[in-house]
């Protein structure tokens, strides 16, 4: 059975842009979740989507914000980019809300 | 405000011993505690997860000790292994709360040959 696909691996943006990242969750999994990793903040809750609603979101500006599609594939989206937003960005599949969640290996997005 | 607070940061086991690594949580609605595995350049991979009904799970080397009156859960790896060395994540989650999983910082843990 195929794990979390996380696209693209690595990402590098310049301050202002935005920035699109993908997450394919294992296959009959329909809730999906996002976390920022940092070497100072350690993970952060981002946002959690079920049924392509957005339950559940961490403490993060609105730049921040995501969706999930029909299939429970999940997008996030974080726009003008800061230097501050550089980080591993992880997505997380569970078979629905408060079941064990699986992490994808990341995407790597470095600001300049 | 810190949640859960992990420690040690870092921890070096001889291969064979026993790896202890501590959680303290301060949220007393926390009711799913679960341990992850990180090896450089993955993610975060389950390990084990405990729910505060039991004081104990074990998972082949890998045991969640919980004490629910002090706030605390450890997990402990039996005969470390050089492969176990990862940084190893606490967790908690409140079902149904509305956020998801709040992480601990993490603990660097290298097993000598």
């Amino acid at each position: 059975k195929a794990g979390v696909t996380q696209t693209p691996r690595y990402l590098i943006k310049t301050r202002g842009q935005q920035v699109t990242l993908s997450c394919s969750p294992i296959s009959g999994h329909r809730s999906v979740s996002w976390y920022q990793q940092t070497p100072g903040q350690g993970l952060q809750f981002l946002f959690e989507y079920f049924s392509e609603t957005q339950r559940n979101k961490g403490n993060f500006p609105g730049r921040f914000s995501g969706r999930q599609f029909s299939n429970s594939r999940s997008e996030m989206n974080v726009s003008t980019l800061e230097l501050g937003d550089s980080a591993l960005y992880l997505c997380a599949s569970s078979l629905g809300p408060d079941q064990p969640q699986h992490f994808g290996d990341g995407t790597r997005l470095s600001i300049l | 405000q810190q949640q859960v607070k992990q420690s040690p940061q870092s921890l070096i086991v001889q291969k064979g011993g026993i790896s202890i690594i501590n959680c303290a949580y301060e949220n007393t609605a926390f009711d799913y505690f679960p341990w992850y595995q990180q090896f450089p350049g993955k993610g975060p991979a389950l390990l084990i997860a405990i729910r505060p009904d039991v004081s104990e799970k074990k998972e082949g080397r890998f045991t969640i000790s919980f004490n629910k009156s002090a706030k605390q859960f450890s997990l402990h790896i039996m005969d470390s292994q050089p492969g176990d060395s990862a940084t190893y994540f606490c967790a908690a989650r409140v079902s149904g709360g509305a956020d998801g999983l709040t992480f601990g910082k993490g603990t660097h843990l290298i097993i000598q040959p």
